[in-house]
């Protein structure tokens, strides 16, 4: 299976500023990768896929690039409702498989 | 609006069965995969497999296949997951979602504990 790794495990970060989270998976994926963010007691909500196409509703703030093996979410100007922990995906082969996660933390 | 509501928290002895149940409206359920995806807490997320509630197909994590269950009901737009043999390592939120590629739509989660 496809081994998806997310670094860095906790960011630390102050509001207002730039976020950039990265994903790598053990082999190429293509663009087939989705970015989840999800908040304690929550469901995984639904931000980005094919790499880069933000899910409807989902601030331009957020934004997804890479291909193949590496990826990256960038968030530009955070919010604090967007301290949670982000999620990678792939969905290009079987079995569908998930990074760790990276918990973004206020600084 | 699309929807998936879960039904409710499990407790359960090792060695026994849960089946959790996912009903989806706001959309015509046959036209979309349905994916479980389950949760420890304080760990990632884990992809256990998929289901066509058209036909009825389905394929399961290598880690699952031979405890996991995946049924639907269409009369209802109802999917379930049944994970037999439970320990205690089965204990997580257990969570449905659509499937367009991604996952779009999320189920609120199943708590599900196993412990004696």
């Amino acid at each position: 299976e496809i081994v998806m790794t997310q670094s860095p495990a906790t960011l630390s970060v102050s509001p207002g500023e730039r976020a950039t989270l990265s994903c790598r998976a053990s082999q190429s994926v293509s663009i087939n990768l989705a970015w989840y963010q999800q908040k304690p007691g929550q469901a995984p909500r639904f931000l980005i896929y094919g790499a880069s196409t933000r899910a409807t509703g989902i601030p331009a703030r957020f934004s997804g690039s890479g291909s193949g093996t590496e990826f990256t979410l960038t968030i530009s100007s955070l919010q604090s409702e967007d301290f949670a922990v982000y999620h990678c995906q792939q969905y290009n082969n079987w079995p569908y498989t998930f990074g760790q996660g990276t918990k973004l933390e206020i600084k | 609006q699309v929807r998936l509501v879960q039904s409710g928290a499990e407790m359960k002895k090792p060695g026994a069965s849960v089946k959790v149940s996912c009903k989806a409206s706001g959309y015509t359920f046959t036209n979309y995969d349905i994916h479980w995806v389950r949760q420890a807490t304080g760990q990632g997320l884990e992809w256990m497999g998929w289901m066509n509630p058209g036909s009825g197909n389905t394929g399961y994590a290598q880690k699952f296949p031979a405890r996991v269950t995946m049924t639907r009901n269409t009369s209802i737009s109802t999917a379930y997951l049944e994970v037999s043999s439970l320990t205690s390592e089965d204990t997580a939120v257990y969570y449905c979602a659509r499937a367009v590629g991604a996952n779009d739509f999320w189920g609120q989660g199943t708590l599900v504990t196993v412990s004696s």
